[in-house]
């Protein structure tokens, strides 16, 4: 089963609205997740380290007031989207590593209309 | 950022044959990761090789790592229409809890 929980799937918004995407470690504590983003047919490019207690580490390029990420608990890291705009629309997908590999989430499909 | 590089991009084959894609990295790795992800939809873990392993086997997966050229291979024999997925490689750098970089992925095609 999933061991990393990612919700929700799929969210459509309107400009100018947040969108807050949530991700889960269910089976072991995560100190740091990963968020990453990604294109139509592209990679997955990664976005920021969440480190659980402290601020995120924001990968080049990647605006942090733009992808608010808060990892409160060791189980639980939030990306909020704010002020979405419709070049946001994209594949949003989380991970935690286990003791010897990373879990993944199952993404989340953001459209901003 | 992204580090591994596969080839080909795109490969179309028909069933029952292989399919072979690869990929480069450019840093120091502990791991190498195949993932599958089929159209729009999240990741599926297919195989980890470590950095002092050479080769790996997973039914119809079979993996190569050569870090003195710092590439890797991944193989599907006798593939099948399901088979029809993205395929990227995922790099774990030597610096524990760092982030898996990806590679910009093969696009594999299997007709029947």
């Amino acid at each position: 089963g999933a061991v990393v929980s990612q919700h929700p799937s799929r969210v459509i918004c309107k400009s100018g609205t947040s969108v807050k995407i949530e991700c889960r470690s269910l089976d072991f504590q995560a100190t740091t997740m990963f968020w990453y983003r990604q294109f139509p047919k592209k990679s997955l490019m990664l976005m920021a380290t969440s480190n659980e207690g402290s601020k995120a580490t924001y990968e080049q390029g990647v605006e942090k007031d733009k992808f608010l990420i808060n990892h409160a608990s060791l189980t639980l890291s939030t990306l909020t989207v704010t002020s979405a705009h419709p070049e946001d629309s994209s594949f949003y997908i989380c991970s935690a590593t286990g003791l010897t590999e990373a879990f993944f989430g199952q993404g989340t499909r953001l459209t901003v209309v | 950022s992204q580090q591994g590089e596969e080839d080909p991009q795109a490969l179309s084959i028909q069933e029952g044959e292989n399919a072979t894609m690869n990929c480069s990295y450019k840093t120091s790795i502990n791991n190498l990761q195949w993932y599958r992800q089929n159209s729009g939809r999240g990741l599926v873990h297919l195989i980890l090789i470590r950095s002092n392993e050479r080769e790996k086997h997973s039914g119809r997966l079979r993996v190569t790592l050569d870090t003195s050229k710092k590439s890797s291979s991944l193989l599907i024999t006798a593939s099948r229409a399901a088979d029809t997925a993205s395929y990227f490689c995922a790099t774990d750098q030597s610096q524990a809890g760092t982030a898996l970089i990806f590679g910009k992925g093969t696009t594999l095609s299997v007709s029947s």
